[in-house]
């Protein structure tokens, strides 16, 4: 619940703005990418994810980006609605491993 | 509807008691994970099962058990619950492993069970 956006960098938006969330991998052997959304006192929903094969891939008014080289991986949603305020999570998977690891997350926050 | 059941939401304990955190999925998902979440440290995985019979320890396994003799239920098990345990567990399943398959198989989470030990 609301004790998950503790201790959380904070990005605060305007209403209709677009929204950038930024991630740091750590592995450079990683080969599989996926961003969470999770609201106050519900479990992280899938939003969308990416292979290390691809750069970019777009959903509904989401993109993720990918860049291997530095280690970093965005979640850009256009026209960010306040239904978009959540804590959002990037995990990575290396290849071989049987395990998700997850990010410490970023708290959006979308004024209206 | 898709989804991943957890139960109880919520539960207040003492230290020491036995008690049990069921979870469900009706995806026929091979893969089921437990999850505990603590502010300041994220989603850390406790245990994770391939398939039926199979289970394995995550990073922080100590203090908990699971079985799965059944595909679609993934129990969590906290024999000598002890104040540490206090917190958000989340139960997740996919397809299959994650990172499997030509795109991936991400995680579905359940809505947690929030838990505390006193």
């Amino acid at each position: 619940g609301e004790s998950v956006g503790l201790h959380l960098p904070t990005l605060s938006v305007q209403e209709g703005d677009n929204s950038i969330i930024n991630c740091a991998y750590s592995n450079s052997a990683s080969d599989y990418f996926i961003w969470y959304k999770q609201e106050s006192g519900k479990g992280p929903q899938f939003i969308i994810d990416i292979r290390s094969n691809m750069d970019k891939r777009q959903g509904q008014r989401v993109t993720v980006l990918l860049n291997k080289t530095v280690k970093h991986l965005s979640l850009q949603i256009a026209a960010t609605q306040p239904g978009d305020s959540a804590v959002y999570f990037c995990a990575e998977n290396w290849g071989g491993s049987e395990k998700l690891v997850f990010g410490k997350g970023m708290k959006l926050t979308v004024n209206p | 509807e898709a989804q991943v059941t957890q139960n109880p939401r919520y539960l207040i304990t003492v230290t020491g008691k036995k008690l049990t955190v069921t979870c469900s999925q009706n995806m026929n998902h091979e893969y089921m994970s437990w999850y505990r979440q603590d502010p300041g440290l994220g989603l850390r995985q406790i245990y994770y099962s391939m398939n039926v019979e199979v289970t394995d320890k995550g990073d922080v396994p100590e203090g908990y058990k699971v079985s799965r003799k059944e595909k679609r239920n993934f129990p969590l098990i906290l024999e000598s619950p002890s104040p540490n345990q206090t917190s958000l567990y989340f139960c997740a399943s996919s397809l299959l492993p994650p990172g499997q398959g030509i795109l991936g198989s991400p995680l579905h989470f359940g809505n947690g069970t929030r838990l505390t030990v006193t």
